[in-house]
């Protein structure tokens, strides 16, 4: 358990579906990150918040959408997608965004997408 | 921008033995590296950490060496046990003001009784 809870776990979904996957940490973290994972790639970062502001957009689609309300929620609205979006997502959080934080991992939300 | 490297992508080892797995950086000026071990369901945890200012970090079993020269670093597993059988990450932090890490590909690493 790393403090970090994402959900849902798993998710299928239709290219016209609109769908969220939410991220919440319990760590009083100030900075929170969205990270895809695609088979035999590299964890690719997608998006960085610190401080509910962000900071990264690492060349995302607008098809992904984040949102991050305040420091322990983050979410990541999902619409129009497609099949190549498949992979997992993961959420990390730290406590700030100063090189050598250390990242806490939720499990990930294990997304297809038809 | 920062390219992380790492080798090799699966491992088999019999338990008791030991397992290293290897990452090369391409950028100088990172110095913080990370690597992470994640387990189906759990997400990825911390498992050790080396900055650019040593060159061995060691915590029971698990160490991690730094060769800045020659820009590379790897995770050692001593004794290793069925319980260590997951996929390793290393990672690199790159420039920027902000953390952004770039990571390896990822090895799994089976530990057969």
């Amino acid at each position: 358990e790393t403090g970090v809870t994402q959900t849902p776990r798993h998710l299928v979904m239709g290219m016209t579906n609109k769908k969220s996957l939410k991220c919440e940490q319990h760590l009083g973290h100030n900075a929170m990150y969205w990270y895809k994972q695609s088979a035999k790639k590299p964890l690719e970062l997608m998006f960085v918040y610190n401080f509910k502001e962000q900071t990264e957009n690492n060349s995302v689609p607008s098809r992904f959408s984040p949102e991050c309300p305040n420091s322990s929620h983050l979410f990541l609205h999902l619409h129009t997608l497609q099949p190549e979006d498949s992979a997992l997502y993961l959420c990390a959080s730290s406590q700030g965004i100063d090189r050598g934080n250390e990242q806490f991992f939720g499990p990930g939300t294990r997304l297809t997408v038809l | 921008g920062e390219n992380v490297e790492q080798h090799p992508s699966t491992l088999s080892v019999q338990e008791g033995d030991s397992a290293v797995i290897k990452c090369t950086y391409s950028d100088s000026a990172s110095n913080y590296f990370p690597w992470y071990k994640q387990e189906l369901g759990k997400g990825s945890q911390l498992i050790i950490d080396i900055r650019s200012n040593v060159g061995e970090k060691k915590d029971q079993r698990i160490a991690v060496t730094l060769n800045k020269t020659a820009k590379h670093f790897s995770l050692h597993i001593t004794e290793t046990q069925p319980e260590d059988s997951a996929v390793y990450f290393c990672a690199a932090s790159s420039q920027g003001g902000s953390e952004k890490l770039v990571f390896g590909k990822g090895t799994k690493l089976t530990v057969n009784p």
